[in-house]
């Protein structure tokens, strides 16, 4: 069981670039959630998936911010137009069932230059 | 609003002492669970208590919910250098699923 598995760890994009962010879930989890840590914080939440489905993404800005979860494959959170604020720490977590503890993916980090 | 705040932010001890953290969360929930995160890489799930449990127990670890001042505690016994980390509690209300989490309790233990 690989957990969840998060790629790349690093990502550094020039600003305007897009970014995507990579997150495939443990087996048997079909809830993945994404947030974002700017250094010394909590985390703050974006968006809640099922597969093909977008529960809640009350926590992801309006533009330029999008997040997929298709039938097959990893889950992808998109950053279109990378601005140096969007630097940060970008985990995605996972579990078998909405009320049940998460598991946490190593994160990636964001550099915007 | 911040859901879960943890107290205090920081918190410095020696090895074999113990680490009481604590989080107040201002709505109703259906439980409430403690992560913890070592410098630079993602959070562990350490312990998820239920809004009709009072106390739970893993290893180690002693949570508490007292749901009538809506607060939580995490006793940490007999520290060991190993657990510096930074500490946080995430709520997950009765209505949605989404973890709410605070901005955590920075935990020293000094050898």
């Amino acid at each position: 069981n690989a957990g969840v598995m998060q790629n790349p760890r690093h990502l550094v994009r020039r600003r305007g670039q897009e970014a995507r962010l990579r997150c495939s879930p443990m087996k048997g989890h079909s809830h993945v959630y994404w947030y974002r840590q700017l250094p010394e914080e909590g985390l703050k939440f974006m968006v809640y998936l099922q597969k093909e489905n977008i529960i809640d993404e009350s926590g992801m800005p309006k533009e330029r911010f999008s997040a997929e979860f298709p039938k097959e494959g990893p889950s992808i959170l998109r950053i279109q137009q990378v601005v140096r604020g969007d630097s940060a720490a970008y985990f995605c977590a996972s579990s078998p069932q909405a009320q049940e503890g998460y598991t946490f993916g190593s994160g990636t980090r964001l550099t915007v230059v | 609003s911040q859901q879960g705040e943890e107290d205090p932010q920081a918190l410095s001890i020696q090895e074999g002492e113990n680490a009481t953290m604590n989080c107040s969360y201002k709505t109703s929930i259906n439980n409430l669970q403690w992560y913890r995160q070592n410098s630079g890489r993602g959070l562990v799930h350490l312990i998820l208590i239920r809004s009709n449990e009072r106390e739970k127990h893993s290893g180690r670890l002693r949570v508490t919910l007292d749901t009538s001042k809506k607060s939580s505690s995490l006793l940490i016994t007999a520290s060991r250098a190993a657990d510096t980390a930074s500490y946080f509690c995430a709520t997950q209300e009765t209505s949605g699923s989404r973890l709410t989490f605070g901005e955590g309790t920075q935990l020293t233990v000094n050898p």
